[in-house]
């Protein structure tokens, strides 16, 4: 079991707006640690997509955007594309484990 | 572009020790940790500890304490990641990934291929 809660999946048409949620506690997202995500394909390694709440590398469209709020925080992506179907990972640091967590990973499935 | 070259597929069995190394290119090897995740077959993944490949400094997850051993050689700018008395339970792909801040909660920015470690008799 994760100690960041994550939905195992979501799903969305093409050109529609999905999120994913990120659930923590006092001891992570909670007490204002960072909350980053990563995209992995099939046999390759995660991505990072966005870092720091919401802020994107250069090379991610404006498409993925990230938030945060209380012990939670949420990736959105808008105008869906083939492309984006993939796993997404949430992570942060849990000061309880004295290091880094992840979410369980969402699978995101463009209909 | 940063590059993150791991070594390639082991298999062992139960009770093996498996050391995985992470051959860095590109920029400073010295300047940035490197940290440690693993991903079993089908399931997420799980964060295993940090090295700092200047002071040679490490920190591991409690679950893996006692069993992992992070070291590097800054002569070939290249970090390793040994675990011991391997189990069934062990068997995933191990990433090697570098850390732009070295903060306590600071991500990965770029991420070696994968090195899938099987264990079994």
């Amino acid at each position: 079991q994760s100690v960041l809660t994550q939905p195992p999946s979501v799903s969305g048409a093409p050109g529609q707006r999905v999120t994913i949620s990120c659930t923590g506690s006092s001891s992570n997202i909670g007490a204002g640690y960072n909350v980053h995500w990563y995209l992995q394909l099939p046999g390759t390694a995660p991505k990072l997509l966005i870092y720091g709440n919401n802020n994107r590398p250069s090379e991610i469209p404006d498409r993925f955007s990230g938030s945060k709020s209380g012990t939670s925080a949420s990736l959105a992506i808008t105008g869906l594309q083939a492309e984006d179907e993939a796993d997404y990972y949430c992570q942060s640091y849990d000061s309880s484990l004295s290091g880094s967590v992840f979410g369980g990973g969402t699978k995101l499935t463009v209909l | 572009q940063v590059q993150l070259v791991q070594s390639g597929a082991e298999v062992k069995k139960p009770g093996a020790s498996v050391k995985v190394s992470c051959k860095a290119s590109r920029y400073t090897f010295t300047d940035y940790y490197i940290h440690w995740v693993r991903q079993a077959p089908g399931q997420g993944l799980e964060w295993m500890g940090w090295i700092s490949p200047k002071s040679g400094g490490t920190h591991y997850a409690q679950k893996f304490q006692g069993r992992v051993t992070m070291t590097r050689d800054t002569s070939i700018n290249t970090a390793y990641m040994d675990l011991s008395s391997l189990r069934s339970d062990d068997t995933a792909v191990y990433y090697c990934a570098r850390d732009p801040g070295g903060g306590l909660d600071d991500y990965f920015d770029y991420w070696g291929q994968g090195t899938l470690v099987t264990v079994s008799s």
